[in-house]
């Protein structure tokens, strides 16, 4: 069974960081594209960024580069995203998804998602 | 790429169908994902590549179009299908979602 758990979501004053981590289980890792995407509260969806199987290859959405960084770490089956300078448009809860595959960009799976405000 | 859905809410009766509609600013050919979202969970993804059903979907779910005219047709609604659902295209990067159809219960 595919599982994704995301972690690290907290309260954090704008301009402060963040690192969300994803463990994930249930499939080969290294085969997969990984993504993050986002929900402000009460909001659509936000699609963050990309990274695919070695790392080698990132996209992100223009409201966040330079500011996000998205890694992985394929030994320990881990996403992450590395979130500085934190505006207050940057709460959401932010998800962890794996690609359906073969580079498809359809997110498939999906964990429960990590809770990030960002206000003083 | 600006996806649109209509209409904004569905008001419909458990048993009757649903007809969402996702329009995209340019043609996005078939790269068209639908997904659903129950209040409080995570998104699901139901319908990839404009009309192909994801695994355990079921078959009252189907999609079609193409280029920028996309629709998902829930037929004979269950007490489950009544959600948010969101188109979402994968042409142009940055992927985008459509703003979501609330389907809720008349």
């Amino acid at each position: 069974e595919v599982r994704l758990v995301e972690s690290g979501g907290d309260l954090v004053q704008p301009g402060g960081s963040l690192r969300l981590s994803c463990a994930a289980s249930g499939f080969t890792f290294t085969h997969y594209w990984m993504t993050w995407v986002r929900q402000a509260p009460g909001k659509g969806l936000e699609w963050v960024a990309n990274i695919n199987q070695d790392g080698s290859t990132i996209d992100y959405v223009d409201s966040v580069k330079g500011r996000f960084t998205i890694s992985r770490d394929n030994a320990k089956n881990s996403l992450y995203v590395q979130m500085n300078n934190l505006r207050p448009e940057d709460t959401a809860v932010y998800y962890c998804a794996r690609d359906l595959g073969d580079y498809t960009n359809y997110a498939a799976y999906w964990g429960r998602g990590t809770l990030v405000t960002v206000s003083s | 790429i600006v996806l649109t859905q209509s209409p904004a809410t569905l008001s419909l009766s458990p048993g009757e169908s649903a007809t969402l509609s996702c329009r995209a600013s340019q043609s996005v050919t078939n790269y068209l994902a639908w997904y659903q979202q129950r209040r409080g969970r995570a998104p699901r993804l139901l319908i990839y590549d404009a009309f192909t059903r994801a695994t355990g979907i079921p078959a009252r779910f189907s999609g079609s179009g193409s280029g920028t005219d996309f629709t998902l047709t829930i037929s004979s609604l269950e007490p489950e299908d009544f959600a948010v659902y969101y188109c979402q295209q994968r042409r142009n990067w940055p992927w985008t979602f459509g703003q979501g159809t609330k389907v809720d219960i008349k």
